[in-house]
């Protein structure tokens, strides 16, 4: 399975864009890329996942390098309940096995 | 839909016992995972079931085992319970109609069950 590399934290102005970004240098070609978050104790929440295309959903969007070697998750307008651990984690479709990272703890301000 | 559900939510168990911990993946999934988290490892992957079969095991010891039953439903258990057993549990269930494709699909985790060992 790639490795995965984010940011310890972040800050982020309620109503402005987050940004987070991911590292996956070692993705191989038929690996998917995901994105979860987790807030304080309860179970991950899927966000959005891609493999070489742009992804847009209600809850984000996913930018891909065209080297799919770095990602950015885009939360349009952060708001005080997008506070949470971020995880980019990068899987072969054909399994159910996720390894995650540090993650990623976006706070967002007031 | 109901989401995954995961009980019981909470358990306080002793050193040396065994404790089963059940999960009921959304209706019409037939993949399970199983996770552990703690703070120092974070989440950890043990096992995943499909078809009652297990598809892939994380780097744990004998005493987590698990099983899936044919209506998908899933348990997992831990014998011998050490102190950093003492863990939040979670599973998640998938629909991988896309398995054998490659295809990318998603899984919902459940709130977990947080087991402390005494």
């Amino acid at each position: 399975d790639a490795k995965t590399t984010q940011p310890t934290s972040m800050d982020c102005a309620e109503g402005r864009a987050a940004n987070l970004p991911c590292n996956h240098s070692t993705i191989s070609g038929n690996e998917y890329v995901y994105w979860y978050r987790q807030i304080h104790s309860q179970g991950p929440q899927y966000i959005i996942h891609g493999l070489k295309n742009n992804e847009t959903n209600e809850m984000a969007s996913l930018i891909i390098t065209e080297d799919r070697k770095s990602s950015t998750l885009i939360l349009p307008h952060a708001t005080l309940r997008d506070t949470a651990v971020y995880y980019c984690i990068v899987r072969y479709g054909n399994t159910g096995k996720l390894i995650f990272g540090q993650g990623t703890t976006l706070q967002v301000k007031p | 839909k109901a989401g995954v559900t995961q009980t019981p939510r909470y358990l306080i168990k002793t050193r040396g016992q065994q404790v089963t911990l059940s999960c009921s993946p959304i209706s019409g999934h037939r993949s399970v995972s199983w996770y552990q988290q703690t703070p120092g490892q974070g989440l950890q992957f043990l096992f995943e079931y499909f078809s009652e079969t297990q598809r892939n095991k994380g780097n744990f010891p004998g005493r987590f085992s698990g099983r899936q039953f044919s209506n998908s439903r899933s348990e997992m258990n831990v014998s011998t319970l050490e102190l950093g057993d003492s863990a939040l549990y979670l599973c998640a269930s998938s629909f991988p109609e896309a398995y054998s494709a490659g295809g990318g699909y998603e899984q919902f985790f459940g709130p977990g069950t947080r087991l402390t060992v005494l």
